[in-house]
């Protein structure tokens, strides 16, 4: 069964440094998500990107925060200049269209020191 | 901000008995729900769904109710299973297509 996949498992980086976070969408998903989970908390709502482009962000999602395909099979999350408060997982979710369900990866775990 | 909320943070069943998660909403214009069953370490992963015009849902072993008056969404597991351990997320469909989720609540089954 298709799967979204997510690299790297876990990422320890130091404040102030940039993180890129890596998806690869389930192949004939065109809609992708990014969420995110704080230690103990509920997930969160980050990006969505359809076509191309941002279809909505969250209030979470500021200036420091970035996403791309940068080819046909990668959808990445770019942390410019990461914070303590962006420890957290962060989800990749893609669905295809005309279906609403949303599939997860199995989320990327980032420390930030 | 939108909420959705569960009643219980943790439910503990006997192997073979069933379970109720329940959960609370406030946006009456959501007309797409998603129960997620999250284990220790993984993502999310889609357990069972139900649009607004409908007040029940069955698959394997689940089914879901939604009650529209109340705003009340309910997952239940029939003859619970200890593989069925995990963290139970409502989720509903806010925008285009973001999910909002609730803060979960853990199910722990008893051999």
């Amino acid at each position: 069964e298709p799967e979204v996949t997510q690299t790297p498992s876990h990422q320890v980086t130091q404040m102030g440094q940039e993180v890129i976070l890596r998806c690869v969408p389930i192949s004939n998903h065109l809609y992708f998500y990014w969420y995110r989970q704080i230690l103990g908390q509920k997930v969160e709502f980050l990006v969505s990107f359809y076509n191309n482009e941002i279809s909505e962000k969250s209030e979470i999602f500021d200036d420091q925060f970035s996403v791309e395909r940068p080819d046909g099979s990668n959808f990445t999350l770019k942390i410019r200049s990461t914070k303590l408060e962006d420890s957290a997982m962060y989800f990749c979710a893609s669905r295809t269209d005309g279906q609403e369900t949303q599939y997860f990866g199995p989320g990327t775990r980032l420390l930030v020191l | 901000g939108e909420s959705v909320g569960l009643h219980l943070p943790t439910l503990s069943v006997q192997e073979g008995d069933n379970s109720i998660i329940n959960c609370a909403y406030s946006n009456s214009a959501s007309d797409y729900f998603i129960w997620y069953k999250q284990e220790s370490g993984k993502g999310p992963q889609f357990i069972i769904d139900i649009r607004s015009n409908m007040d029940k849902r069955q698959g394997q072993r689940v089914t879901v109710l939604l009650n529209k008056t109340v705003k009340h969404l309910s997952l239940q597991i029939a003859a619970t299973q200890p593989g069925d351990s995990a963290v139970y997320f409502c989720a509903l469909e806010e925008g285009y297509s973001t999910l909002t989720f609730g803060k979960g609540t853990m199910l722990l089954v008893s051999p």
